[in-house]
C-alpha cells in the first residue's frame, strides 16, 4: 500500500536550517508529482511547495520562496525539503503528500514536527 | 495568501446531515473543477474524501458528497456518525502565480 514517512523535524533556533525527508513506498514514486503542506499550531493547512515527477517544475508560495528548496531523488524514492533562514512562524507539522492524476492530494504522511524557537 | 473561507465549526446530532461551505474566488474555486476535501483527525495523516468537486476515492463512504456553485463549494455529510468528528478542509487549484494549492481555513465538526 502507499506509504509516506516524513523525518528530519526538530527544534531549531531562528535563522537556522533543517532538511526534511519523505520516504515513499508502495507506488512508482518517479511517476508522481509531490508536495509539502504544513499546519502551524492552531491554524489550518498551508501548501508549502510542489515538484513535478522529474523535478523540472517547482513552485513555492511567497511565504517560503527564497528560503525553502524542494527536491527529490527518484532512485531513492525520497522527497526533500531544505529549509533555511527559519522563522518562528515556520513552526508547524510538515506533511508530504502525493498528487493524484488531477490536482488533489491523494496520500499524506503522518507529518514531522518543526519547532523554531530561541 | 488568502485562504478559502469555511465556517469555524459545525455541530449536529448523530444521524443528521450537515453541509460545510467553502468560499473562494474566480481565481480558484470559480476557475476550475479541482476542489478537494480532506478529513483530518488530529495527530493523524489528512485523508482525501472528495476530489474533482464531486468524486469520492475508493473506500470513502457515500455519506460524503460534494458540490459547487460559482465560487463556493460544499461538503455534505449525511447520517452523521461519531467517527466523523474531525477537522475538514477544502482545497482548490488556483490561477495565482504564487500558489498552486489554496486551502480552506478548516471546519471543526462535532457530533453531539
Amino acid at each position: 500500500q502507499v506509504r509516506l514517512v516524513e523525518s528530519g523535524g526538530g527544534l531549531v533556533k531562528p535563522g537556522g536550517s533543517l532538511r526534511l525527508s519523505c520516504a515513499a513506498s508502495g507506488f512508482s514514486f518517479s511517476d508522481y508529482y509531490m508536495n509539502w503542506v504544513r499546519q502551524a499550531p492552531g491554524r489550518g493547512l498551508e501548501w508549502v511547495s510542489y515538484i513535478s515527477s522529474s523535478g523540472s517544475t517547482i513552485y513555492y508560495p511567497d511565504s517560503v520562496k527564497g528560503r525553502f528548496t524542494i527536491s527529490r531523488d527518484n532512485a531513492k524514492k525520497t522527497l526533500y525539503l531544505q529549509m533555511n533562514s527559519l522563522r518562528v512562524e515556520d513552526t508547524a507539522v510538515y506533511y508530504c503528500a502525493r498528487e493524484g492524476v488531477t490536482p488533489f492530494l491523494d496520500y499524506w504522511g503522518q507529518g514531522t514536527v518543526v519547532t523554531v524557537s530561541s | 495568501q488568502s485562504a478559502l473561507t469555511q465556517p469555524a465549526s459545525v455541530s449536529e446530532s448523530p444521524g443528521q446531515s450537515i453541509t460545510i461551505s467553502c468560499t473562494g474566488t474566480s481565481a480558484d474555486i470559480g476557475a476550475y473543477n479541482y476542489v478537494s476535501w480532506y478529513q483530518h483527525h488530529p495527530g493523524k495523516a489528512p485523508k482525501l474524501i472528495i476530489y474533482g468537486v464531486t468524486n469520492r476515492p475508493f473506500g470513502v463512504s457515500n455519506r460524503f458528497s460534494g458540490s459547487k456553485s460559482g465560487n463556493t463549494a460544499s461538503l455534505t455529510i449525511s447520517g452523521l456518525q461519531p467517527e466523523d468528528e474531525a477537522d475538514y478542509y477544502c482545497s482548490s487549484w488556483t490561477t495565482s502565480d504564487t500558489l498552486v494549492y489554496v486551502f480552506g481555513s478548516g471546519t471543526k465538526v462535532t457530533v453531539l
